[in-house]
């Protein structure tokens, strides 16, 4: 899988957008960008995915350069309890082989009121 | 829908003895996936199964640590003769095939 990078922390105001980076320049054709965040002492929650498009759900938004190179996790109204470490993560989906996440450092996004 | 279940949520075990995690995964999921956190580091990953079969083992240390998921019932990790070095958080994290994976709340391990 993909080595990813990411800052190790930010400040965000409560209700202001959270922007989280993510480098993945050795990023392959088939590998996907998965971001989890693990707030503190539980398990980590899955965010969101994407290949190529920009994707939204209901917890967040996620901006994937054209390139695919690096991209972007935006939470559009933090709030006290978006306050975790957030795992930006690459691997291909749906295959037997490498199918295990691999979390780096994450980046501790500490929202403040 | 039940999430996945992890029990117990916190275990105490002296040196020497053998702790065992249970991990019962989402309804309709047949992959479960094991990841161990030291204090204060990343989660690692530990053991990758399917129903009676262990798909990926490569993050299992070689000795003492085994795990199962048998055609009925939970998943298990166990890890025999515990020692200090073993107290970490154990997450157990399921998935339909090739899907995202959904983790459980963790059981904490403290050897004494």
């Amino acid at each position: 899988d993909a080595k990813t990078t990411q800052p190790p922390s930010m400040d965000c105001a409560e209700g202001r957008a959270a922007n989280l980076p993510c480098n993945h320049s050795t990023i392959s054709g088939n590998e996907y960008v998965y971001w989890y965040r693990q707030i503190h002492s539980q398990g980590p929650q899955y965010i969101i995915h994407g290949l190529k498009n920009n994707e939204t759900n209901e917890m967040a938004s996620l901006i994937i350069t054209e390139d695919r190179k690096s991209s972007t996790l935006i939470l559009p109204h933090a709030t006290l309890r978006d306050t975790a470490v957030y795992y930006c993560i690459v691997r291909v989906k749906g295959s037997n082989a490498g199918n295990m996440l691999t979390f780096g450092g994450g980046t501790r996004l500490m929202v403040k009121p | 829908n039940a999430g996945v279940m992890q029990n117990p949520r916190h275990l105490v075990r002296r040196r020497g003895q053998e702790a065992r995690l249970r991990c019962s995964p989402m309804k309709g999921h047949s992959h479960v996936y094991w990841y161990r956190q030291l204090p204060e580091e990343g989660l690692k990953f530990m053991v990758y199964l399917q129903k009676e079969n262990i798909i990926d083992e490569s993050g299992m240390p070689k000795e003492r640590f085994s795990a199962e998921f048998p055609k009925e019932g939970p998943s298990i990790l166990r890890i025999q003769q515990v020692v200090r070095g073993d107290s970490a958080a154990y997450f157990c994290a399921s998935s339909p095939p090739g899907n995202e994976q959904y983790f459980g709340p963790g059981t904490r391990l403290t050897v004494t």
